[in-house]
Formats: structure tokens, sequence, C-alpha cells
């Protein structure tokens, strides 16, 4: 069963660059779409975007022009970066696999929390 | 964007009962629809894809239907690791859109 693993820091200041990474392992990133998915705290799910082994990328509007994602074969791992963050980014960022055919998040990481404070 | 809308918000049940959640899209999505279980704490889990597929590992208690715009998550006998919170999702386009989420609790 493949698995994910989000990485990055807890703390970030407003006005900052968030990054995270998410290493999979048990598998290879080769061929599929890898998803970024946000929760703030008590609150529901927002889909942030998701990219393929290849590089193309789909973003939500609502985050477009702050939301880069890259994806690193060699090490298996893809990366989350959002730019000029806010309170209102504060949430549990998860990394998930597409599956193929109809595309449900079929793997989850366990979820980082990152909070944007001073 | 295609908007998810879940009902009831919240759900109050006991062990043995048979529940029903209902998600609605704002346009149709075909089969595209998927359930995922979260409990406090944990990332959530995919139950059914492609409106009723059971997930390898999901309990068959858990069942899905629905077509076009209108899906129905039924658990026939809730069990007491059932209790969370139960989210649909379309994967028909992007962005990605969730609803906003039934937590399921002990009656």
């Amino acid at each position: 069963q493949v698995q994910l693993q989000e990485s990055g820091p807890g703390l970030v200041k407003p006005s900052e660059t968030l990054s995270l990474i998410c290493t999979v392992s048990n598998g290879s990133i080769s061929s599929y779409f890898w998803s970024w998915i946000r929760q703030p705290a008590g609150k529901g799910l927002e889909w942030i975007g998701r990219i393929h082994s290849s590089g193309s990328s789909n973003n939500n509007p609502s985050l477009n022009s702050r939301l880069t994602m890259s994806v690193d074969t060699s090490k298996n791992q893809f990366s989350l970066r959002l730019s000029s963050v806010t309170a209102a980014d504060t949430a549990v960022y998860y990394c998930a696999r597409d599956e193929t055919t109809w595309r449900a998040l079929e793997n989850w990481g366990q979820g980082t929390l990152v909070t944007v404070s001073s | 964007d295609i908007q998810m809308t879940q009902s009831p918000s919240s759900l109050s049940a006991s062990v043995g009962d048979r529940v029903t959640i209902t998600c609605r899209a704002s346009q149709s999505i075909g089969s595209y629809l998927n359930w995922y279980q979260q409990k406090p704490g944990k990332a959530p889990k995919l139950l059914i894809y492609a409106a009723s597929s059971l997930q390898s590992g999901v309990p068959s208690r858990f069942s899905g239907s629905g077509s076009g715009t209108d899906f129905i998550l039924t658990v026939s006998s809730l069990q007491p690791e059932d209790f969370a919170t139960y989210y649909c999702q379309q994967s028909y386009t992007t962005p990605r859109t969730f609803g906003q989420g039934t937590k399921l609790e002990i009656k």
C-alpha cells in the first residue's frame, strides 16, 4: 500500500510563503496525479490542487495566483508553495493520490498542521 | 465551481440503525462522486468511489447509490466505529469540491 507523508514548517509568518513536501513510499510517483487538500480546524475539506508526475497541474482558482506545485520524480516527492499567507491559510494540510479512473482520493497522508502567525 | 450540498449536517443514531446521507451536486456529475469517512484527528478515508463502488477493505454495510445530481450513502447497520464525519466529493471536474460534511453521532 502506497504511503504518503507531509513535511514542512509548522509555523509561517503572515505574508511569507508556506512550503510543504509530500514524500511517497511503497510505490512510484510516476503516472499518477497527486493532490493537496486542506482543512481549517473544525471545518470542512478544501481541495487545493493536483499535479501529475509529468508536471502538468490543476489549481483551485481561489488560490491560483498564490499557488505553485512541483514534482521531483527522482526523490518520489511533490511539493506545495503558497505565497502571501494570512491567518486564513491556517489549516491541516493533506497530500493524497488520485485514483486513475474515477479520480477519487484513494490514499492520504496523515496531515500536517500549518499555523500562520507572527 | 460545482457546489456539493449534503444533508443532514448532523445526525444522531444508535448502534444497529440504518442511516442515509444525501449529497446533491449543483450540476450533473455522472457517477464521479466519492464518499469519505473522517474520524477526529485523522485523515479522511475513501469509502465509496464512482458513486457505488466499495473501496477495498471497506465493510459491506456501506453502500452508495445515485447518478447525475443526487447521491446517497447508506450504512445498513451502524457499528460503534462508524460514528464519524462523512464527506461527499465530486471528481467530475476541477476544482474538486466537497460537501460540507455530515457528523454522525451516537444517540
